[in-house]
C-alpha cells in the first residue's frame, strides 16, 4: 500500500503561535512529499516541494520563512505555520510520491489548522 | 502557466444514475490522476493514466486519457450515495517536478 498520515488531524492555536504538522508515509520510503492548502470549496493549492535531505521548493507567493518545511529522513516531512495569524487558519494537506509508479501521488488526510 | 478546466461544478443526481465528468487544458499532460475527496479528508486516488488514448476501470469507475493529451474524463456508473464527494483531475506535465495540477472540482450529490 501507499499510506500517508499526518499529525495533529486538527490544531486550534493563539495568533502569533507557531504550529508544527507533521506528514508520515508509512509504508514506504518518499524522497519527494509535497504540501498544500485549501480553502473551503476550492481546489488543492501547492504551497512547495520537499526533498529529502535538501532545501524545500517553494511555490511563487508562498513565504518561505512563513512557511518552514523540512525533510529530514525518508519517510518524514514537517510544516511549520510560524507566526501563525487567522488568515493562516486553511485545510494543510500533505503529499508522497511513490518510487514505484513515479507519477502518482499519495495523500495524507489533511490537517485543519484554526489560528484565533 | 498550465491550467486544467473542469466540468461540471457540481451535480446533483438520483442514485443508480451514470455520471460523467471532464477536464481539458490547453496544455499536454503524460499522466492523468483522478482523486476523490470526501468532506474533512485528503484526496484518495482513484484511477491513475499514463498513456494517451488509455482507458482504465476501476470497479463502476472509467477513465480515459484523451488522445490529443489534453483532456480526461472520469464516468461513474450506477451511482450509489457513498459516491458523494468532491472529485478532482490533476495532470502532471513533462517537467520531472513531480508537481501535479489540479482541475477545479466537480461535486457530486446522489439523492437516494
Amino acid at each position: 500500500g501507499a499510506v500517508v498520515s499526518q499529525h495533529p488531524s486538527w490544531v486550534i492555536c493563539k495568533s502569533g503561535t507557531s504550529v508544527k504538522i507533521e506528514c508520515r508515509s508509512l509504508d514506504f520510503q518518499a524522497t519527494t512529499m509535497f504540501w498544500y492548502r485549501q480553502f473551503p470549496k476550492q481546489s488543492l493549492m501547492l504551497m512547495a516541494t520537499s526533498n529529502e535531505g535538501s532545501k524545500a521548493t517553494y511555490e511563487q507567493g508562498v513565504e518561505k520563512d512563513k512557511f518552514l518545511i523540512n525533510h529530514a529522513s525518508l519517510t518524514l516531512s514537517t510544516l511549520t505555520v510560524t507566526s501563525a495569524h487567522p488568515e493562516d487558519s486553511s485545510f494543510y494537506i500533505c503529499s508522497a510520491r511513490v518510487t514505484w509508479a513515479y507519477n502518482e501521488q499519495f495523500f495524507g488526510p489533511g490537517t485543519r489548522l484554526t489560528v484565533l | 502557466g498550465q491550467q486544467l478546466n473542469q466540468s461540471p461544478q457540481s451535480m446533483f443526481i438520483q442514485e443508480g444514475e451514470d455520471v460523467s465528468m471532464n477536464c481539458t487544458s490547453s496544455s499536454i499532460f503524460n499522466t492523468w490522476l483522478w482523486y476523490k475527496q470526501d468532506p474533512g479528508e485528503g484526496p484518495v486516488l482513484l484511477i491513475a493514466l499514463y498513456k494517451a488514448g488509455e482507458l482504465t476501470s476501476n470497479g463502476r469507475l472509467t477513465a480515459q486519457f484523451g488522445i490529443t493529451r489534453k483532456d480526461s474524463f472520469l464516468n461513474i456508473s450506477a451511482s450509489i450515495p457513498s459516491d458523494v464527494g468532491i472529485y478532482f483531475c490533476a495532470g502532471l506535465g513533462s517537467s520531472n517536478t513531480g508537481k501535479l495540477i489540479f482541475g477545479q472540482g466537480t461535486t457530486l450529490q446522489v439523492k437516494p
